[in-house]
Order: structure tokens, then C-alpha cells, then sequence
């Protein structure tokens, strides 16, 4: 499954499958971007990070995409599980040094 | 857990109340942050400190009022709050002040009646 930016703010996919959340961010100076997870009754937990010098960035299941030609971050979740169901949201890192963070995809994975 | 602390996890008041949020880190971080979280809204900064000095204050209303006795330790008094002032406040930190990775804190549930 796939959203767009903060104009779809659920994902529901099937356990094992890749999941791809998109964000579209504002500044074409920024040069900083995190993707934030966000469960229940929690804070936001740092997923990964890329700074604008790099396209593409990998961790554990997960790879951040950074396009900066039309100003678009993604982050694909490989072989979804139960535990990844949460909000996840990027930010990006603005003037002054302060993030400017989106209002976040809500993903439910179904056993 | 993310080395940041908050207490209390829940809190109610009145409007004429005064009352303190905490947080605490213990990650050696230089910056520490305040951010409101309401429903279905982006996080929104409020207060920054950098080396127990705020360098950042977005425009927040005087009955929010935060305090950095030291590197380790933030807190935000608040005093006549609104019922629109409930919300998640979360704070954080980061190693400095700029484009670093922020870890938070799970947050304080405040609900003004």
C-alpha cells in the first residue's frame, strides 16, 4: 500500500508486506529530514534520518527515499508486522534550525 | 525507553490553577525542547534551550512559562490555562541546538477543564 503526503492519513496493509509512506515537505533548503514513529500513548521514537546529500538511506527493514526535485520524502517498512501499526511522521529540518514536522500517517497492519 | 523523562504522564486543572510539567534527560544533550501535540495536528515547537539558555520561543502565550535550571532538567509552569491549551506536551533533546536527531519523551496528557 502506499499514501500521499498528509492528504491520506491511514495505511492499512497486510502483515508481511512492504509498506511505502510518502511526505511532502515544504522547504527546498532544508537538508535535514527524520521519519518519527509515534505508538499509542507514547512519544515519537527516531526511525532514520537523511541528510540532502543522499537519495536513499538504509536501516534495519526500513529505507528512506529522498527526492529533492519535487521535494519528497518516503519511507518504505519492509515485511510489515503487527508492532510497526502507529503513526509515523517526517520532519524536516527548517530555518533557524527548527524542524517543521507533518501531522503524520496512521498505519494499521492486519495479522 | 529514550533516555527523557516526563512527570507527571496525566494531568487535569482548572483554569485558575498552577501547576509544573518535568522532564528529565539523561543523555548528556546540550539542547532540550518543548512541543505541544494536539489531535490531528503537526507538533508544534514552543520553547528551545540551548546550554540552559532559550534561544527559541514561538510565539506561546505568557501563561506558559518554562524554566532550565540546568542542562539535564526542564520544566514548563503553567498558570489560567484555557481548555484549548489540552494536548500532548512532549519534551525533548538533542546532542545541540540545530539538525540533530531529537529524542523525546512520552509525553504529559493535560486536559483544562
Amino acid at each position: 500500500g502506499e499514501s500521499v503526503g498528509l492528504h491520506l492519513p491511514t495505511l492499512s496493509v497486510q502483515e508481511g508486506d512492504n509498506s511505502i509512506i510518502n511526505c511532502a515537505y515544504s522547504n527546498s533548503a532544508s537538508d535535514y529530514f527524520i521519519w518519527y514513529k509515534q505508538e499509542s500513548g507514547k512519544g515519537p521514537q527516531f526511525i532514520i534520518d537523511i541528510r540532502s546529500n543522499m537519495d536513499k538511506r538504509q536501516g534495519q527493514r526500513v529505507t528512506v527515499l529522498l527526492n529533492k526535485t519535487v521535494k519528497h520524502l518516503s519511507l518504505q517498512i519492509a515485511a510489515t508486522q503487527p508492532g510497526d501499526s502507529a503513526v509515523y511522521f517526517c520532519a524536516e529540518n527548517i530555518f533557524r534550525n527548527q524542524f517543521y514536522f507533518g501531522t503524520g500517517t496512521s498505519l494499521t497492519v492486519i495479522p | 525507553e529514550t533516555g527523557v523523562t516526563q512527570t507527571p504522564r496525566h494531568l487535569v486543572m482548572g483554569m485558575t490553577n498552577k501547576k509544573s510539567l518535568k522532564c528529565e534527560q539523561h543523555l548528556g544533550h546540550n539542547a532540550m525542547y518543548w512541543y505541544k501535540q494536539s489531535a490531528k495536528k503537526p507538533l508544534e515547537l514552543m520553547f528551545v534551550y540551548s546550554l540552559e539558555e532559550r534561544v527559541e520561543n514561538n510565539s506561546v502565550p505568557s501563561r506558559f512559562s518554562p524554566e532550565c535550571p540546568n542542562s539535564s532538567h526542564l520544566f514548563l509552569h503553567l498558570h489560567t490555562l484555557q481548555p484549548e491549551d489540552s494536548a500532548l506536551y512532549l519534551c525533548a533533546s538533542s546532542q545541540e541546538f540545530g539538525p540533530y536527531e531529537q529524542f523525546f519523551g512520552p509525553g504529559t496528557r493535560l486536559t483544562v477543564l
